[in-house]
């Protein structure tokens, strides 16, 4: 069964710091990875994703994530974080050529201070 | 294009009685999912269809949660009766079929659901 660790289930950094929100993955077969955000009252939209492709995938509104096989990990991080990053982001994995169905991880609040 | 549209966007009720939520995926998207987020937590996949067929319904309590897709289109969620711990946002997405260019899927803006 795939299941997928968020540690950490608030993260605050300063305006215009690195932002750096974990993830591992525990899957038996080679995953798809996917961060999700989420503001508030709304549903949820991709910030990126990684398909087998290039290891280090780039999303949306400057995130990044690397995929790291050997740590079963897929961390997401900006180099500078703006106030409007402030919300909950999921990370999440489905598996290569079987369901399509998401398993998320329980997300990481990330606020940002002035 | 349109996003998933979904409605009621909250419900309050009272517990035992019915609710229900409906969903009109992506045009052209044949699967569709119910998601249930519980405050505080990921969202959890309550019912997965592919056209008017159930995929995966193994984590639905199926005692009083009920979920069809007519024609294969729209979806309707169903609760009765309710109960406390059924409040949360029930999240509806679709995805069109998987290639490599094509493994996302994309969420309606949700239905917050209160039970008191």
């Amino acid at each position: 069964a795939q299941s997928v660790t968020q540690l950490g289930s608030h993260v605050s950094v300063s305006e215009g710091a690195l932002v750096l929100l974990r993830c591992n993955y525990s899957s038996s077969v080679p995953p798809y990875l996917f961060w999700y955000v989420q503001y508030p009252n709304q549903g949820l939209q991709l910030l990126l994703k990684y398909t087998s492709a290039a290891t280090l995938v780039k999303g949306i509104n400057g995130f990044e994530a690397e995929f790291k096989k050997s740590e079963t990990s897929f961390h997401l991080t900006k180099p500078s974080a703006h106030m409007s990053d402030a919300a909950e982001y999921f990370c999440a994995v489905s598996e290569w050529g079987g369901s399509e169905k998401l398993v998320f991880g329980k997300g990481t609040k990330l606020t940002v201070n002035p | 294009e349109a996003g998933v549209a979904q409605s009621p966007r909250y419900k309050i009720i009272e517990k035992r009685q019915s609710v229900a939520f409906w969903c009109n995926p992506i045009s052209g998207h044949a699967t569709l999912y119910w998601y249930q987020q519980i405050l505080g937590q990921g969202p959890k996949l309550l019912i997965q269809f592919q056209n008017n067929g159930v995929v995966d319904d193994s984590q639905l309590p199926k005692d009083r949660f009920s979920a069809e897709r007519l024609k294969g289109v729209d979806s309707t969620l169903k609760i009765q009766p309710a109960k406390l711990e059924d409040s949360a946002v029930y999240l509806c997405a679709s995805s069109p079929p998987r290639s490599a260019l094509n493994t996302e899927a994309f969420f309606g803006q949700g239905t917050r659901l209160t039970v008191v």
